[in-house]
């Protein structure tokens, strides 16, 4: 069964540092990624998804992932932290069925 | 267009009450998701429905819950009886099957419910 594992529970970088959030999806097939971002008290929202088209993937906010299938990767980055970017963040996969199945998640605290 | 409305958005309950969660999914949207969300478990799909009908409920912890979906824009998650191990932030979410065109199955999120039984 597909799964994604995401390295580092919590994550903090000074604001205006690169911020880089891991994650490796396990998938005998090429799967769909997806990265979404919680704030607090709030439900999910899609940051960005690969689909099998072009490796870098941009998303909104000024983050970006790649999707590495010799590392089995797909590594959420963003070059300058914001404030407003403290967040936990998933990285999900899906292969065939339509459910996600979700990592455990990365707290990311942006420290002024 | 509304996006996903759970309600309600906090319930604090008692022991061995009976607890009903709501949501009204996406217009249009053919998939219907339970997540539960705590901090020891994460993310956890409970069930899950395509054109109302369910498809995989291996992921409800017990026969204590049930979920229904009466029509395509209403769902409802039950717990009867409640225990203080249910509390947790419940999301409903929903979805465009995967297809040609944008349709990649991304699932839009409503707000949660959250759950606190004493």
């Amino acid at each position: 069964a597909q799964s994604v594992t995401q390295l580092g529970s919590h994550v903090s970088v000074s604001e205006g540092a690169l911020v880089l959030l891991r994650c490796n999806y396990s998938s005998s097939v090429p799967p769909y990624l997806f990265w979404y971002v919680q704030y607090p008290n709030q439900g999910l929202q899609l940051l960005l998804k690969y689909t099998s088209a072009a490796t870098l993937v941009k998303g909104i906010n000024g983050f970006e992932a790649e999707f590495k299938k010799s590392e089995t990767s797909f590594h959420l980055t963003k070059p300058s932290a914001h404030m407003s970017d403290a967040a936990e963040y998933f990285c999900a996969v899906s292969k065939g069925a339509q459910k996600l199945v979700f990592g455990q998640g990365t707290r990311l605290t942006i420290n002024p | 267009d509304a996006g996903v409305i759970q309600s309600p958005r906090h319930e604090v309950t008692e022991m061995g009450q009976e607890v009903t969660l709501r949501c009204k999914p996406i217009s249009g949207h053919d998939y219907l998701f339970w997540y539960r969300q705590t901090m020891m478990r994460g993310l956890e799909l409970l069930i899950y429905f395509n054109n109302n009908v369910p498809i995989d409920d291996s992921g409800m912890p017990e026969d204590r819950f049930s979920a229904k979906m009466p029509n395509a824009s209403f769902s409802t998650l039950k717990i009867q009886p409640s225990e203080p191990r249910d509390s947790a932030v419940y999301f409903c979410a929903s979805s465009l099957a995967r297809g040609q065109g944008v349709n990649t199955g991304e699932l839009f999120f409503g707000e949660g419910s959250r759950l606190t039984v004493l």
